[in-house]
């Protein structure tokens, strides 16, 4: 029950868009369609943004998408606006009835 | 309207035990997919427990064989025992709910935090 890989911080200017990469393995990331991301605002609690890698739930913006290539899961933020700063966390289901979080990413709009 | 509220938390000593509580509205526990995650002051979250809607039971390595997941359908709460308490257990508790079964969080509770220390 490894952690997923996040970077530590992201960056980017209003209107830009950024991605955060989750790389695991081919025990989880790699091998079930089942990532999802959740944003967390200081003090806040976590609010999901995506789940089975690209799907969004109601009432996020169209501007988070998901994606995946081999062991890595990607979030993408297009036109990046100051209400998107946050920490981000990748999840994968990771076999055996369990659940494996990345480290998680600090999202800075510049 | 969907709402988890959990209470339980508390300071205890290393070695001790503490019974956390999470309160739902709105939807069947029972019905559900009901986990326990957790984050450490400044630290990332860290997925602790999950309790099938058929009632099974998983854990993670860190707590297996030490927490106990479990739920009363006639209060509609979701619990976690928590024994032999450690200090890197420190951590907001929070209790989310899986409704589709897809091993995804849906609806978070606010937490509880959890203070491990002499």
């Amino acid at each position: 029950q490894s952690a997923l890989t996040q970077p530590a911080s992201v960056s980017g200017s209003p209107g830009q868009s950024i991605t955060i990469s989750c790389t695991g393995t081919s025990n989880d990331v790699g091998i079930y369609s089942l990532v999802s991301w959740y944003q967390q605002h200081p003090g806040k609690v976590p609010r999901l943004m995506i789940y089975d890698v690209t799907r969004r739930p109601s009432g996020v913006s169209n501007r988070f998408s998901g994606s995946k290539s081999g062991n890595t899961a990607s979030l993408t933020i297009s036109g990046l606006q100051a209400e998107d700063e946050g920490d981000y966390y990748c999840c994968s289901y990771a076999g055996a009835n369990t659940l494996v979080f990345g480290g998680g990413t600090k999202v800075t709009v510049l | 309207e969907v709402q988890l509220v959990e209470s339980g938390g508390g300071l205890v000593q290393p070695g001790g035990s503490l019974r956390l509580s999470c309160a739902a509205s709105g939807f069947i526990v029972s019905s559900n997919y009901m986990n326990w995650v957790r984050q450490a002051p400044g630290k990332g979250l860290e997925w602790v427990s999950i309790i099938y809607s058929a009632g099974t039971t998983y854990y993670s390595d860190s707590v297996k064989g030490r927490f106990t997941i479990s739920r009363d359908n006639s209060k509609n709460t979701l619990y976690l025992q928590m024994n032999s308490l450690r200090v890197e257990d420190t951590a907001i508790y929070y209790c989310a709910r899986d409704e589709s079964s897809g091993w995804h969080l849906d609806q978070w509770g606010q937490g509880t935090l959890v203070t491990v220390s002499s």
